[in-house]
């Protein structure tokens, strides 16, 4: 079974523009996460999709914000980048048929630089 | 503000020995726990999920979780160099009516040859 796959891999972007990244969960998931990890402030939560809705938040501007399809995949959106937008971001699926299936598996990351 | 505690490391082992990692939560609450592996550059590859107190062991890795004590911690036997990467702790905190995955700092192991 193929795992979470994020495009593109890698960004360039400079301050003031927006950019918007792509992540496919593994077949059968239905939520699907997204963080942004930098070295000085770790791996942190950006927002939850379920069933295109957006379930839960992080402590983020809402310069981020993100969308889910009927077929799971996900989009988030960044606009009006800053310099320390750049990081790696994250996106993570599982399957949440029950409460119990609540690990969540990674995809690469697309790392995004801003200039 | 619910927060996961790792120590930041780095921690350094000879290859062979036991590396022990651990983590601590503030949210009693807490039902589920995860230990979550990342080389540099790379994303976290899931090691481990515990969700019962008492140990759970996966090959050379053992999971330890107290709930009482809001404690978790892994245990890697016969350490390689290939384990030298940062493992992160992860806990499913009670957000509203969802579920929230915060993870600690990571702690960063080296395993010596």
């Amino acid at each position: 079974k193929a795992g979470v796959t994020q495009t593109p891999r890698y960004l360039i972007k400079t301050r003031g523009q927006q950019v918007t990244l792509s992540c496919s969960p593994i077949s059968g998931h239905r939520s699907v996460s997204w963080y942004q990890q930098t070295p000085g402030q770790g791996l942190q939560f950006l927002f939850e999709y379920f069933s295109e809705t957006q379930r839960n938040k992080g402590n983020f501007p809402g310069r981020f914000s993100g969308r889910q399809f009927s077929n799971s995949r996900s989009e988030m959106n960044v606009s009006t980048l800053e310099l320390g937008d750049s990081a790696l971001y994250l996106c993570a699926s599982r399957r949440d048929r029950v409460p119990s299936e609540e690990t969540q598996y990674f995809g690469p990351g697309t790392r995004l630089l801003v200039l | 503000q619910k927060e996961v505690e790792q120590n930041s490391g780095p921690l350094s082992v000879p290859e062979g020995a036991i590396a022990s990692l651990n983590c601590t939560y503030s949210d009693r609450g807490s039902q589920s726990f995860f230990w979550y592996r990342q080389y540099s550059g790379k994303s976290p590859e899931l090691i481990m999920f515990i969700y019962s107190n008492g140990d759970k062991e996966d090959g050379r890795f053992t999971a330890q979780l107290n709930k009482a004590s809001q404690y978790v911690s892994l245990l890697i036997r016969d350490s390689q160099p290939s384990d030298s990467a940062t493992y992160l702790c992860a806990v499913n905190f009670l957000s509203g009516s969802a579920r929230q995955l915060t993870f600690g700092s990571g702690t960063q192991l080296t395993v010596l040859p």
